[in-house]
């Protein structure tokens, strides 16, 4: 059974500064992983997704990396904005998605 | 990408009642599932719905306490059944794109109190 694991589970940042999100799972045999974000109260919008033959992703200050042999994720967001504040769920698919706990994100002004 | 949209958007039930959740997606789908989120937890597969067969359910639920169905390949429900406080959850329905992306994407969402 595949286990999502995302360190940390919060995180508090001036505005600026970079983030650094961290996935890991244990089965390697996936189709891709996803990152999605989620508002409180909201459902999820996906914000990228990786192959399990691609080793990055990029989308505008978003920049997702796989290694897939050693079972771990990472999602970077540059120059982190008060708007970034929201929870990052990684979800690792092999047909069916296997999510993590999240990682629960403020940016402070 | 697909669009899609569930009803209702939240409700607060009595406990021993029932509610039927719809989601409706933008383009045909042969996979939908539902997923739900209790407070401060993270996403539970479950069950998948094929379009013309029964859901398949993953380990922990079972179709008495939630039947779905799934009638044509744009349309599905969900039915909270015999619903206690512990069902009170963010209930999901998400489908996945074609070919081999298998890129997933979620409705808005149902919030449920059950009371």
């Amino acid at each position: 059974k595949q286990e999502v694991t995302q360190i940390p589970a919060a995180l508090s940042v001036p505005e600026g500064e970079n983030l650094v999100l961290n996935c890991s799972f244990t089965d390697s045999a996936i189709y891709n992983l996803q990152w999605f974000r989620q508002d409180p109260g909201k459902g999820l919008t996906s914000l990228l997704l990786i192959q399990s033959s691609q080793r990055e992703q990029t989308s505008g200050r978003l920049n997702a990396s796989l290694d897939k042999s050693s079972g771990r994720s990472t999602l970077y967001i540059a120059a982190s904005q008060p708007g970034d504040s929201a929870t990052y769920l990684c979800a690792v698919n092999d047909y069916k998605l296997s999510f993590g706990a999240g990682t629960t994100v403020t940016v402070r002004a | 990408s697909a669009v899609i949209s569930q009803k209702p958007s939240r409700d607060i039930c009595q406990r021993g009642t029932s509610l039927t959740i719809q989601c409706q997606v933008d383009s045909q789908v042969t996979m939908m599932f539902w997923y739900r989120q209790q407070p401060g937890q993270s996403l539970t597969l479950i069950a998948t719905a094929n379009q013309g067969s029964e859901a398949t359910y993953e380990s922990g639920f079972v179709i008495d306490k939630f039947p779905i169905s799934r009638p044509n390949l744009t349309f599905s429900t969900l039915t909270v059944s015999n619903m206690s406080p512990e069902d009170s959850s963010i209930y999901l329905c998400s489908v996945h794109t074609s070919g081999s992306l298998y890129e997933q994407y979620f409705g808005p969402g149902t919030r449920l109190t059950v009371t």
